[in-house]
């Protein structure tokens, strides 16, 4: 079956170095990535979205790279804060009607003082 | 004022109980969903409604029935309640179906004992 993983279960950084997150989808049909933070308690909130027809997109410390030749998806974060740490998630769906939003496993993003 | 809002947010029952879990979204979504997060953080769909109409349901046991008496509510009943049941559920809502960005509430945490 189609599915969406992360190469990484833990990631841990120091405090102010630039985090890479990674992501490898599995449906070619996907045209639709979000990039969601977990904290502890609360809910999977939006971080980022791309669509499949750029490669790279950039927020607020935040940039998603789409590599759809080997799908592959990336989180990277600069200059890492202590309330960056959370779970991840990359979460990929198509534009469908009745289309469903299939996530990753999830990586845990710790950083060091 | 929050987006997705969920009630309860903690909830400790016995097994063969009855439970609901009630959602509301005032974004003006079209479309409303209940998610399941198991102890390894894993986010799976169980249900999505469009405009009050089920449109997903991911073979989710027949204990679970969800309702929408408008496209602003989305309630989760759980007949039975058994211990495999134990669990985070979130609601979530999107403007519409397929390839749009999925916000989520809070999260509910039903603990069966």
């Amino acid at each position: 079956g189609e599915s969406v993983g992360l190469h990484l279960p833990t990631l841990s950084v120091q405090e102010g170095d630039n985090s890479i997150i990674n992501c490898a989808y599995s449906n070619s049909a996907s045209d639709y990535f979000i990039w969601y933070k977990q904290e502890s308690g609360k809910g999977p909130q939006f971080i980022i979205d791309i669509r499949s027809n750029m490669d790279k997109r950039q927020g607020q410390r935040v940039t998603v790279l789409l590599n759809k030749t080997v799908k592959h998806l990336s989180l990277q974060i600069a200059a890492t804060q202590p309330g960056d740490s959370a779970v991840y998630f990359c979460a990929e769906t198509f534009t469908g009607a009745n289309s469903k939003l299939t996530f990753g496993k999830g990586i845990t993003l710790s950083v060091r003082p | 004022d929050t987006a997705v809002s969920q009630t309860p947010k903690y909830l400790v029952t016995q097994m063969g109980n009855d439970k609901s879990i009630k959602c509301e979204q005032n974004l003006g979504h079209d479309t409303m969903y209940w998610y399941k997060q198991d102890s390894k953080k894993f986010l799976k769909i169980m249900f999505s409604y469009n405009n009050k109409e089920l449109i997903i349901n991911e073979t989710v046991p027949n204990r679970f029935s969800p309702k929408s008496p408008d496209k602003a509510h989305l309630n989760l009943h759980i007949n039975s309640l058994e211990l495999g049941d134990s669990a985070v559920y979130f609601c979530a809502s999107s403007r519409r179906t397929g390839g749009n960005t999925i916000y989520f509430g809070e999260g509910s945490w039903l603990t069966v004992v």
